[in-house]
C-alpha cells in the first residue's frame, strides 16, 4: 500500500530552528515534494528531493534518504510567519492513477 | 497576475442544490487537477486532466463531474449536493503529463473554495 506518515502537530520557538520529519511508503518512487500551507489559504510549494541528501533554498531545507524512506524539512531562524502547515507528498511511478501521494500534513506553532 | 483562480471563494448552499466550480490558469500548463481538502487538512485527489483528457478519475460520487473545455479551464459540477461535500476544494496545474516518468509535476494551487453545504 501507500502511505505517508508526518507529525500531526510541532510547536517551536521564534529564532529556534525545527525539523519536520516524513516517512513514506510506496511501491515506487519517482520524488518527494514539502509544501506550505498557511491557514486558509492554497499549498505553496517549498522544495522538491530525487536523489539522496540535502537541499538547501535560504532557510529552509530539505533532506531525502531513499533507502530509508525518510525526509525532513529543516526551517532555520524561525519567523512568526513560518506558523504553517507543512505537507510531503511523494510521486510514486508504480501508482495506476499516477498522482502525488499525500501526507496529512505537520501543524507547525512557532511563539515567541 | 494570478496564477491559477477559482471562483467562487466562498460557496453555501442547501443540501441536495447544484452548484459549480470554475478554474482557470493562465500559466500554459497541460495538466489540472481538482482536491478535497477536508476539516483534517488531508489533500484528496479527486479529479485530473491532462490537455482536455482525464487520466485521473479517484473513487468519488458520480455527483461529481470535472469538466475541460480547454486545456487552459476545468470546472467542477456538484449534484445533489450533501452534508459530507462540505470542505475546502483546490484546484491545481502542473507543466507535465504525471504519467510521464520523470515528469518533475510541481502543482501550483488555486486559492481554493470553501464549500459549506447546509
Amino acid at each position: 500500500g501507500q502511505n505517508i506518515d508526518q507529525p500531526t502537530e510541532m510547536t517551536a520557538t521564534e529564532g529556534a530552528i525545527v525539523q519536520i520529519n516524513c516517512t513514506y511508503q510506496t511501491s515506487g518512487f519517482n520524488g518527494l515534494f514539502w509544501y506550505q500551507q498557511h491557514a486558509g489559504e492554497a499549498p505553496t510549494f517549498l522544495s522538491y528531493n530525487v536523489l539522496d541528501g540535502l537541499e538547501e533554498k535560504g532557510r529552509f531545507s530539505s533532506f531525502l534518504s531513499r533507502s530509508k524512506g525518510y525526509s525532513y524539512l529543516l526551517l532555520k531562524e524561525l519567523q512568526m510567519k513560518d506558523s504553517a502547515s507543512y505537507l510531503c507528498a511523494v510521486r510514486d511511478p508504480m501508482d495506476s492513477n499516477y498522482q502525488l501521494i499525500w501526507g496529512a500534513g505537520t501543524k507547525l506553532i512557532i511563539k515567541p | 497576475d494570478t496564477a491559477v483562480s477559482q471562483t467562487p471563494k466562498y460557496l453555501v448552499t442547501q443540501m441536495g442544490n447544484d452548484k459549480s466550480i470554475k478554474c482557470e490558469q493562465n500559466l500554459g500548463h497541460d495538466t489540472m487537477y481538482w482536491y478535497k481538502q477536508d476539516s483534517k487538512k488531508f489533500l484528496k485527489i479527486m479529479f485530473s486532466y491532462n490537455n482536455k483528457e482525464l487520466i485521473i478519475n479517484e473513487t468519488v460520487p458520480n455527483r461529481f463531474s470535472p469538466k475541460s473545455p480547454d486545456k487552459a479551464h476545468l470546472n467542477l459540477h456538484i449534484n445533489s449536493l450533501e452534508l459530507g461535500d462540505s470542505a475546502v476544494y483546490f484546484c491545481a496545474s502542473s507543466q507535465e503529463d504525471p504519467r510521464r516518468r520523470g515528469a518533475y509535476n510541481e502543482q501550483f494551487f488555486g486559492p481554493g473554495t470553501r464549500l459549506t453545504v447546509l
